[in-house]
């Protein structure tokens, strides 16, 4: 099955600064990307996802790059804010059989200092 | 609105007990999971189903239970015989399609066994 590794667990940033957290993925049958937003006592947000014919996409100042051949994806947030404060998750979907099950990275908790 | 609702946000059970955990989704999609978080960790897979009346254990099924009787609907039931229950646990959805692919999270319940 798909194994999902996340890095760091933890990342302090100074506000202002980037912040980049990276996944590393197992099956090259994988296609889609998500990465997710958890705050403290909400369930998880959908931030910004890619696919594997995309190499990067960007949503003003989140932006995620994928690497197909390493097998490897990046979540970067610039000028971050303390309201970018929260644990983030990356996973990796297959697209068939038993790999369309959605594996989870084990999540990083980003905080922002002011 | 479309969207993935879970219910209740809190929930205390007493040891012994079993509990349903409610999840529902109007997004029509097919594939529904389970996770379980608990306090500086990651998500991890209970259960999950990528249709109707089938359903497939995640890596810590075991006091767990689920059923999938509509597509709408992925109950969750934390039995006696899970040993460490207290946890937020979270609900998703994904579109099954090869296409567009989605993927919601609900808010989250919030079990406490006293």
């Amino acid at each position: 099955g798909e194994n999902v590794e996340q890095h760091p667990s933890t990342l302090s940033v100074q506000e202002g600064d980037s912040a980049v957290i990276k996944c590393t993925y197992s099956d090259s049958a994988s296609n889609y990307f998500p990465w997710y937003k958890q705050e403290l006592g909400k369930g998880s947000q959908l931030i910004i996802d890619i696919r594997s014919n995309v190499g990067e996409k960007k949503d003003q100042r989140i932006a995620v790059t994928l690497n197909k051949t390493a097998k490897h994806f990046s979540l970067h947030i610039t000028e971050t804010q303390p309201e970018d404060s929260a644990v983030y998750f990356c996973a990796a979907k297959g697209s068939s059989g038993s790999a369309r099950q959605l594996t989870f990275g084990s999540g990083t908790q980003l905080t922002v200092l002011p | 609105d479309g969207g993935i609702t879970q219910s209740p946000k809190y929930l205390f059970r007493k040891e012994g007990q079993n509990v349903t955990l409610s999840c529902e989704q109007n997004l029509n999609h097919d594939a529904m999971y389970w996770y379980r978080q608990d306090p500086g960790q990651g998500l991890r897979l209970i259960y999950y189903s990528q249709i109707v009346n089938d359903f497939q254990k995640g890596d810590i099924a075991e006091g767990y239970s689920v059923s999938r009787e509509k597509k709408e609907s992925f109950p969750l039931t934390v039995t006696s015989a899970q040993k460490n229950p207290t946890a937020f646990y979270l609900c998703a959805s994904i579109s099954q399609g090869y296409g567009n692919t989605e993927a919601f999270f609900g808010q989250g319940t919030r079990l406490t066994v006293v």
